[in-house]
C-alpha cells in the first residue's frame, strides 16, 4: 500500500542552524502539507502546497520556514535559523484532492531537537 | 473558528472492556469533515475514519464504531473488547476550509492485560 515517507526520522541540530526535512508524498497525490506536534501537545497545521505554490499557511509558518517541491517526488520543509521552540515532531501529509474532501495521509514524522 | 475538544486526557481500561472516546467540535461551516487518527507509541499518525457533515450514519469497522450526532456536535469513537494493541493517543480532527485539519488535544488510551 502506498505511503508517505519522511527522512530523517530524527534530527538534532544547534540553535541557529538551518535544517531541511524531506518527504516523499504518495505518488498520485496533488496536495501536500506540513504539520508539527510539540511534545505532548496537539498536532498543528503549518502549511499546504498545491501546484508548486503555498495555498494556505498558519501564523506559525513565518519567514524562517519555507517549502519546496524540488523535483517530481520530494517535498521539503526548510527551517532557516532554528530556535529552541522549533523542537517538535514534524509530519508531512498528502491527499489526492483538496484536504478536507480527501483524506490526508501522514508520514511517520521527523523528530527535530534543537539544542 | 473551528475547535475540537477531547475532554478525556487519559483513559485506562483492562483488556476486553469497551471504551468510548469523546469528541466535541465547533464550526460555522455547513459542510465539514471529521476524522479520527491513531498515534501509537511509535509516533506515526494512522488514519482511522473520515465522515462528512451530511452523513450521520453510524459506522462500524470490526471492533471500532463511530457515533456522529450533529445535534450535539459530537463524533464519538468506541472500541469494543479493547486489546493491548489499542493503546495509543487518539486524535479527533475537523476540517477548516479545504486545506487544513484542526486537531483536538488527543486522548491517551492505556489498555492493560
Amino acid at each position: 500500500e502506498p505511503e508517505v515517507t519522511q527522512t530523517p526520522s530524527h534530527q538534532v541540530t544547534q540553535m541557529g542552524q538551518e535544517v531541511i526535512l524531506r518527504c516523499v508524498p504518495i505518488s498520485n497525490h496533488l496536495y501536500f502539507y506540513w504539520y508539527r506536534q510539540i511534545l505532548g501537545q496537539k498536532v498543528e497545521f503549518l502549511v499546504s502546497f498545491y501546484n508548486n505554490e503555498i495555498s494556505e499557511k498558519s501564523e506559525i509558518f513565518d519567514d524562517q520556514f519555507s517549502v519546496e517541491r524540488p523535483d517530481g517526488s520530494n517535498f521539503t520543509l526548510k527551517i532557516r535559523s532554528t530556535k529552541l521552540e522549533d523542537s517538535a515532531m514534524y509530519f508531512c501529509a498528502s491527499s489526492e484532492g483538496e484536504g478536507a474532501l480527501e483524506t490526508q495521509y501522514f508520514g511517520p514524522g521527523t523528530r527535530l531537537l534543537v539544542l | 473558528a473551528q475547535k475540537v475538544t477531547q475532554a478525556q486526557t487519559e483513559i485506562s481500561v483492562v483488556e476486553k472492556e469497551d471504551v468510548t472516546l469523546d469528541c466535541v467540535y465547533e464550526t460555522r461551516d455547513t459542510t465539514y469533515y471529521l476524522f479520527w487518527y491513531k498515534q501509537p507509541p511509535s509516533g506515526e499518525l494512522v488514519f482511522l475514519i473520515r465522515r462528512n457533515s451530511f452523513d450521520e450514519q453510524n459506522e462500524i469497522s470490526g471492533r471500532y464504531s463511530w457515533n456522529f450526532q450533529k445535534s450535539t456536535s459530537s463524533f464519538n469513537f468506541t472500541i469494543t473488547a479493547s486489546q493491548v494493541v489499542d493503546s495509543a493517543v487518539y486524535f479527533c480532527a475537523l476540517s477548516q476550509g479545504f486545506q487544513k485539519l484542526v486537531f483536538g488535544t488527543g486522548t491517551r488510551l492505556l489498555v492493560s492485560p
